[in-house]
């Protein structure tokens, strides 16, 4: 089984200031992590993802994430915010394998941006 | 690559009547379909999972006979609401995968369903 814990519903950031979203996760087998964002209305698009390898992940649009398997954390960040960036960001975890491709995703946090 | 659509974008009915969804993979052939339900600043509840040409498999507490769906192509399923009612309003996202495109989902940009 999984699950995935987002923390804080909810950030806020002025533009040009560090983006920090927390996601850590809970998985039975080794995982496959992915961040999605959301624009209003809209379906999900992928950000980044980790399945193996180098556990610093560089995804589009200057984020990165990094995965912690002693803290089972899989946080997303972004130097500095753009005002674009104002969206909902969903964290998943897929088990892999004979799991394929099945998602279980976060609550989602708002990422509201200030000028 | 690896786009995926999904028709209509908003549909609004009527209680009691019936409403297809259709999701379509356009240039690539999807080995798993998969159906989620969003609703209002909620997160994504995975609804059902379905391969070409076999039964979908529903997440628990999901009603099959309600939420019906095809997948008869590789590259198109259809989730039909059946007998609509307003607690079924919501924004339904469907997305595709392959093996051979890595562990990764594509979604569709989602459909918003209004029942009055």
């Amino acid at each position: 089984a999984q699950s995935v814990t987002q923390l804080g519903s909810h950030v806020s950031v002025s533009e040009g200031a560090l983006v920090l979203l927390r996601c850590n996760y809970s998985s039975s087998v080794p995982p496959y992590l992915f961040w999605y964002v959301q624009y209003p209305n809209q379906g999900l698009q992928l950000l980044l993802k980790y399945t193996t390898g180098a556990t610093l992940v560089k995804g589009i649009n200057g984020f990165e994430a990094e995965f912690k398997k002693s803290e089972t954390s899989f946080h997303l960040t972004k130097p500095s915010a753009h005002m674009s960036d104002a969206a909902e960001y969903f964290c998943a975890v897929s088990a892999g394998g004979t799991s394929y491709g099945k998602l279980t995703f976060g609550q989602g946090t708002i990422l509201t941006v200030h000028p | 690559g690896a786009v995926v659509s999904q028709h209509p974008s908003r549909v609004i009915c009527k209680s009691g009547t019936s409403v297809k969804i259709e999701c379509r993979s356009l240039d690539f052939q999807a080995t798993t379909m998969f159906w989620y339900r969003q609703f209002p600043k909620k997160s994504l509840m995975l609804m059902a999972t379905s391969n070409e040409g076999s039964k979908a498999t529903y997440e628990q507490g999901v009603e099959k006979d309600k939420f019906l769906i095809n997948h008869a192509s590789l590259t198109l399923s259809t989730l039909t609401v059946t007998s609509a009612h307003p607690e079924d309003s919501s924004f339904y996202i469907c997305s595709a995968g392959k093996l051979t495109l890595g562990n990764e989902q594509f979604f569709g940009p989602g459909t918003r369903l209004t029942v009055l």
